[in-house]
């Protein structure tokens, strides 16, 4: 079945930094990507959608140029969360479509643990 | 617009026990609906979803999920409650029957298993 590879897997950052957070998908061509967001005890909260080689779409209220997205191929899309504040501390999580894939539908990545200190 | 409602935020059950998740659809178009289970720290697992053909799905790990109409709900069961099925259930809706356009998610149950 599809897989799609999310790393790191857990990071701890000092505020003001930025962190990248990397999907790959590892036997389909990802043509659209989708980035949550999820809060402790919470569901997803979808950021933004991206699809490859074009700009990505972000939902209302999330800062893109603060979670800045590249999908600038069709396996890797990266979630950069730039000068990252205590706030930004959450769990993120990607998921992927592709056309070889249709009934596969979402793919979800295992999940990247922010901790921002 | 769609959305989901999960009743219970928690639910505990015996181990053997039956389990029953609720989940309450709102849609003003025919919906595609989803159950995603979620383990600690991991992302989400696709467990059944519904795409307008048969009303009972059967799904993985045993969970079965019935879409009624009348009622706009899509609870999900499973007759024996397992250990292992402790985890973070998450209801979904989408306007696509292979969950490839946005998906809203229910805010969640947290299955318990009571040995």
């Amino acid at each position: 079945g599809a897989v799609v590879s999310q790393h790191p897997s857990r990071v701890i950052c000092k505020s003001g930094t930025s962190v990248k957070i990397e999907c790959r998908s590892l036997d389909f061509q990802a043509t659209t990507m989708f980035w949550y967001r999820q809060f402790p005890k919470q569901s997803l909260m979808l950021m933004a959608t991206s699809n490859e080689g074009s700009k990505a779409t972000y939902e209302q209220g999330v800062e893109k140029d603060k979670f800045l997205i590249n999908h600038a191929s069709l396996t890797l899309s990266t979630l950069t969360v730039a000068s990252a504040h205590p706030e930004d501390s959450s769990f993120y999580i990607c998921s992927a479509k592709g056309w070889e894939a249709p009934n596969y539908g979402y793919t979800f990545g295992s999940g990247t643990r922010l901790t921002v200190v | 617009a769609q959305s989901v409602t999960q009743l219970g935020s928690h639910v505990s059950v015996s181990e053997g026990a039956l389990v029953l998740l609720r989940c309450n659809y709102s849609s003003s178009v025919p919906p595609y609906l989803f159950w995603y289970v979620q383990y600690p720290n991991q992302g989400l697992q696709l467990l059944l979803k519904y795409t307008s053909a048969a009303t009972l799905v059967k799904g993985i790990n045993g969970f079965e999920a019935e879409f009624k109409k009348s009622e706009t709900s899509f609870h999900l069961t499973k007759p024996s409650a397992h250990m292992s099925d402790a985890a973070e259930y998450f209801c979904a809706v989408s306007d696509s029957p292979f969950g490839n356009e946005k998906l809203t998610f229910g805010t969640g149950t947290r299955l318990t298993i009571i040995p």
